[in-house]
């Protein structure tokens, strides 16, 4: 089975500064790798995702992650916040193949969240 | 406008009473999801279907009912509200079961249980 921790619940960091979201993954097998956005009274949203290739995947508003086999891990990165992205971020890791009724071996797991509050 | 929308947005409701939440989406994708958000848990599974009249449980689903008769809807029911039923629920759709898919969320539904 696999899992996913964000090891951290709550990031609070000034405007303009860089960010990091700590994401480390646990599977048995080949996963793909997935971060979400939910900003305020929101749903979730897709920032970016990992599905093979280059390590280094850029996503929407400037974010961007690094898969790392080795440690298993895929950490989010910012290098210069807004106080628009204030928000909680999940990742998630999927397995399997297809999903299907009676049977499904494709699961996507989330993490706990973190809360990403940009002050001024 | 397209997208996938829920109802009602906000719901109180007393134990033991049903209940029963909306979703709807216009991509026609084939998959739909119901997850919970709880404060410590993330987001988890209730319940999912590859299309309509074919449904399958997910991590949660014990309280819990879905049908789909129509690829667009995806109702969730609780038969018989619980306080611990008292929670965020958000809807989702995906064009396929592939796991490389992105899943697209509604705004979700708080509900309320006293």
């Amino acid at each position: 089975a696999q899992s996913v921790t964000q090891l951290d619940s709550q990031v609070p960091v000034f405007e303009e500064a860089p960010v990091e979201l700590r994401c480390n993954y646990s599977s048995s097998v080949s996963v793909y790798l997935f971060w979400y956005v939910q900003y305020p009274n929101q749903g979730l949203q897709l920032l970016l995702k990992y599905l093979s290739g280059s390590t280094l995947v850029k996503g929407i508003n400037g974010f961007e992650a690094e898969f790392n086999k080795s440690q298993t891990s895929f950490h989010l990165r910012k290098p210069s916040v807004h106080i628009s992205d204030t928000a909680e971020y999940f990742c998630a890791v999927s397995v399997g193949g297809w999903m299907n009724s009676g049977g499904s071996n494709y699961k996507l797991t989330f993490g706990k969240g973190t809360l990403l509050t940009v002050n001024p | 406008d397209a997208g996938i929308t829920q109802s009602p947005r906000y719901k109180i409701t007393e134990t033991g009473r049903q209940v029963t939440l909306m979703c709807h989406q216009t991509w026609s994708h084939s998959y739909m999801f119901w997850y919970r958000q709880d404060l410590g848990h993330g987001l988890r599974l209730i319940y999912y279907s590859a299309a309509a009249d074919i449904t399958d449980k997910g991590e949660v689903p014990d309280g819990y009912v879905v049908s789909r008769s129509k690829t667009e809807n995806f109702p969730l029911t609780l038969e018989s509200a619980t306080r611990s039923q008292t929670s965020v629920y958000f809807c989702a759709s995906s064009e396929s079961g592939v796991s490389t898919d992105t899943q697209y969320f509604g705004p979700g539904t708080r509900l309320t249980v006293l």
